[in-house]
């Protein structure tokens, strides 16, 4: 089983509100990734951290924010929902050096709907 | 634009039977990687492939790559119900330190 964590698994909120979603890990992972993924299946980076207080913007522009105060948690910010926001949401994580070797562990995702 | 596209993008076998999806990429690589998707869940690490290896086994999975065309496939042999889900491949650009992933080969495997 994969050692990181994502909560909630579904979300349903009103336009408007902020939900903060939160990814975990107990790897000691350095590299932390949020990806967005569509009903049609494609997976888009929107953000990535290489570290504590690392944090960088992925290939999809997206209104969320990141933070990464701690190794392990790497969560992702709406301050206003909209329904466009309305996908599954991936986090990821990787050990520095080794996700060539290792790959990517994911978490199982959160599935946000804005209505 | 997408570094992966996966194509078919559905596949429908019956049980016992090899499937074989192919993945296309449009830069150079440092490496490829596959990965499965069951339904709603997060995706799981199968192999990895360097540059500069043409063939990779695992258990059933059997992996190629050719750099010269920039395309990998996947094998599965002997294909179980079990193994219903999507498959990504995904791919670091040279000189790059993320990776890209593809658009994703639905198979269903019919018992």
């Amino acid at each position: 089983e994969a050692d990181i964590y994502q909560t909630p698994r579904y979300l349903v909120i009103g336009t408007g509100k902020k939900i903060t979603l939160e990814c975990s890990q107990t790897m000691g992972h350095d590299k932390m990734y949020w990806y967005q993924q569509d009903p049609g299946m494609e997976l888009h980076l929107i953000h990535y951290s290489y570290g504590v207080n690392s944090t960088e913007k992925g290939d999809l522009s997206s209104e969320s924010t990141v933070s990464r105060i701690r190794t392990e948690h790497f969560p992702l910010t709406l301050e206003s929902a909209r329904p466009s926001h309305t996908s599954q949401y991936l986090c990821a994580s990787s050990e520095l050096g080794l996700d060539r070797v290792h790959g990517y562990t994911f978490g199982s995702g959160t599935r946000l709907t804005v209505v | 634009s997408q570094q992966g596209e996966e194509d078919p993008q559905a596949l429908s076998i019956q049980e016992g039977e090899n499937a074989t999806m192919n993945c296309s990429y449009k830069t150079s690589i440092n490496n490829l990687q596959w990965y499965r998707q069951n339904s709603g869940r997060g995706l799981v690490h199968l192999i990895l492939i360097r540059s500069n290896e043409r063939e990779k086994h695992s258990g059933r999975l059997r992996v190629t790559l050719d750099t010269s065309k920039k395309s990998s496939s996947l094998l599965i042999t002997a294909s179980r119900a079990a193994d219903t889900a999507s498959y990504f491949c995904a791919t670091d650009a040279t000189g790059t330190y993320k990776y890209i992933f593809g658009t994703g080969t639905r198979l269903k495997v019919l018992a």
